[in-house]
């Protein structure tokens, strides 16, 4: 069966500071990938797909970074964090077909003080 | 532009009765529609989703209605548990050339189910 492993669960990072956050997935090939964040209260917003090594595409402009360097691996990065980066991040895959549903990891509650 | 809306934030029903959370659409292109639930600090759960064809799928107390017409989703979850209590993200998407994929959510409903 398929898994997606998200860390750190928690993260307390100074603005200013750097930010790599990393997901895996597990028990599939060439999963679509993604990042979600979901800011207080409200829903959870795309920043990232990749369908493949190296694939990424940008949803929103904003002060984050995203790679693909292996086929189940998936990292979200920022140079220097802003405290309105602060949220709820969250890793997704899916498989290559239509209609099919995405599947998410736990997520990483970060916290930019 | 939201494009997916849950209009109603939280939602209160009785243990054993219908839940019925309500979802609205305004992106015609939209095909695949889906239901998660979610509980604090965790990702999203998939629940149960329908294609454009249908208007009605079901899965145990599950069932979820389009009504395409109107761009209207709900979900209805029957009989209601204590343990349904969460929040529930409304999700649409549309074919795109690129295999792409990505849902568009909505912000969600809280249910609370009381004993």
């Amino acid at each position: 069966s398929q898994t997606i492993h998200q860390w750190p669960a928690t993260l307390v990072q100074p603005v200013g500071s750097p930010l790599s956050l990393e997901c895996t997935v597990e028990g599939t090939s060439n999963p679509n990938l993604y990042w979600y964040r979901q800011a207080a209260g409200r829903g959870l917003q795309l920043l990232f797909y990749s369908v493949g090594i190296g694939q990424i595409s940008s949803e929103v402009p904003q002060n984050l970074s995203a790679s693909r360097p292996q086929d189940r691996q998936f990292i979200l990065s920022s140079k220097k964090l802003l405290l309105s980066d602060s949220g709820f991040y969250l890793c997704a895959w899916s498989v290559r077909q239509d209609n099919s549903p995405l599947h998410f990891g736990n997520g990483t509650r970060l916290t930019v003080t | 532009d939201q494009q997916v809306k849950q209009n109603s934030p939280s939602l209160s029903v009785q243990e054993g009765r219908i839940s019925i959370l309500n979802c609205d659409y305004t992106n015609s292109m939209f095909d695949y529609f889906l239901w998660y639930k979610k509980y604090p600090a965790e990702g999203p759960t998939f629940l149960i989703s329908i294609s454009s064809i249908k208007d009605k799928n079901e899965d145990g107390r599950f069932t979820v209605f389009l009504n395409k017409s109107a761009k209207h989703l709900s979900l209805h979850i029957v009989p209601s548990q204590p343990g349904d209590s969460a929040v529930y993200f409304c999700a649409a998407s549309a074919d795109q050339d690129t295999g792409r994929r990505a849902l568009t959510f909505g912000s969600g409903t809280r249910l609370q189910v009381q004993p």
